[in-house]
């Protein structure tokens, strides 16, 4: 059985640093490009990073690029969301999503973990 | 960078309707169009992938369809655990981007 499960996130000061991590089991875990998506209370769903399986290729969304740094240890079966310089619109519940095959749907997702940047 | 707009963003229907949910993607996207369900403090369930094809487990209640720009979810025959709220999202290019979410509500 696939699980996905986050951790780390709770409350921050703006401008504070955060890491999240995502323990993964039930598949191959360096076979797949993983992704974190966020969800800011009553809203909808943004993609916010994506790293290949082998850790070689990341992707970021504008409005995080130069701030969170994605990246997997597959020894571990973990992937990770480093996040620097946090400001109150990152405020979210964060979900790891693994891809399904080589496409961009992702067929797994974890429950999530809630940051929350206030002062 | 493509935009998503869903519409209706809230619909009422009853068990037994029909409900029909449009996405419209900025540009083209292709067939590359997923579309996903999720019920209050649950993770998304992806529904169809491809624009037209079902998931793994998904009831045939279920379908999708569309290409380009315009992409279409119906849900023939309403059940009560169909009562969630449901995403679009193009898979066709980087950054990756989901529609604002239908709220599909007991009438």
């Amino acid at each position: 059985e696939v699980q996905l499960v986050e951790s780390g996130g709770g409350l921050v000061q703006p401008g504070g640093s955060l890491r999240l991590s995502c323990a993964a089991s039930g598949f191959t875990f360096r076979s797949y490009t993983m992704n974190w998506v966020r969800q800011a209370p009553g809203k909808g769903l943004e993609w916010v990073s994506a790293i290949t399986g082998t850790g070689s290729g990341t992707y970021y969304a504008d409005s995080v690029k130069g701030r969170f740094t994605i990246s997997r240890d597959n020894s571990k079966n973990t992937l990770y969301l480093q996040m620097n310089g946090l400001r109150a619109e990152d405020t979210a519940v964060y979900a790891c999503a693994k891809v399904k095959g080589s496409g961009w749907n992702f067929d797994y997702w974890g429950q999530g973990t809630l940051v929350t940047v206030s002062s | 960078d493509i935009q998503m707009i869903q519409s209706p963003s809230s619909v009422s229907a009853s068990v037994g309707d029909r409900v029909t949910i449009t996405c419209r993607a900025s540009q083209g996207v292709g067939g590359w169009l997923a579309w996903y369900q999720q019920k209050p403090g649950k993770a998304p369930n992806l529904l169809i992938y491809a624009a037209s094809t079902l998931h793994t487990e998904v009831p045939s209640r279920f379908s999708g369809s569309g290409s380009g720009t315009d992409f279409t979810l119906t849900i023939s025959s309403l059940q009560p655990e169909d009562f969630a709220t449901y995403f679009c999202q193009q898979t066709n290019s980087l950054p990756l981007a989901f529609g604002q979410g239908t709220k599909v509500e007991i009438k």
